[in-house]
């Protein structure tokens, strides 16, 4: 099973900062395989990016994802209200098809 | 716009069997895989498995064979029995359209088994 690493576990970033989480894996993935999805409190996660760089139709710019082999990383160029919530990436290249643990953006 | 309605039993007893369905709108029911996957309160998300179009199924080995998934094509609809549950079941289920990535999702099914 391929363990995905995620850190910070907590961020606290005022908006208009900027975010960097990062998520890391046990092993080299393909970065076709890598997602991040957002959630929010009692929602379902909604996908952002996928394949580490591709953004999902209607997320905005202001969010994008890079790496490959075993680190990948999702960056938010400035952050808005919305963008408060916890952050989850996941590999679906490999099953069992793993999550890391989660981030939390938070209002500092 | 594609969109997954899921139902069933919220409430458990340990012992007994988790058994939820998925209904699909919109979109091909053929295409893609279709996935459960579950959060526990203040905790991460689990994938339990996936199953296709043409039943083929692919299951997370951490439930050790308690999970069976099945699909009925005439009404784009897939459903998940987990057996045997106890506390550590307790959780938000959600069922997933897997094209790759997960999404859309599920609206989530909150399940508690206590005695």
């Amino acid at each position: 099973e391929i363990v995905l690493t995620q850190s910070p576990g907590t961020l606290s970033l005022s908006p208009g900062e900027r975010a960097t989480l990062s998520c890391r894996t046990s092993q080299t993935i393909s970065s076709r395989f890598l997602a991040w999805y957002q959630q929010k409190p009692g929602q379902a996660p909604r996908v952002l990016i996928y394949g580490a760089s591709n953004r999902a139709p209607g997320i905005p710019d202001r969010f994008s994802g890079s790496g490959s082999g075993t680190d990948f990383t999702l960056t938010v160029s400035r952050l808005e209200p919305e963008d408060f919530a916890v952050y989850y990436c996941q590999q679906y290249g490999s099953s069992p098809k793993t999550f890391g643990q989660g981030t939390k953006l938070e209002i500092k | 716009q594609v969109q997954l309605q899921q139902w069933g039993a919220g409430l458990l007893k340990p012992s007994e069997t988790l058994s939820l369905t998925c209904a699909v709108h919109g979109g091909s029911f053929t295409a893609y895989y279709w996935t459960w996957i579950r959060q526990s309160p203040g905790k991460g998300l689990e994938w339990i498995g996936e199953i296709n179009h043409s039943g083929g199924t692919n299951y997370n080995p951490s439930l050790k064979s308690r999970a069976t998934m099945s699909l009925d094509t005439s009404k784009a609809q897939f459903s998940l029995k987990l057996t045997s549950v106890t506390a550590a079941d307790t959780a938000v289920y959600y069922c997933a359209r897997a094209g790759g990535f997960l999404g859309p999702w599920g609206q989530g099914t909150l399940v508690i088994v206590s005695s």
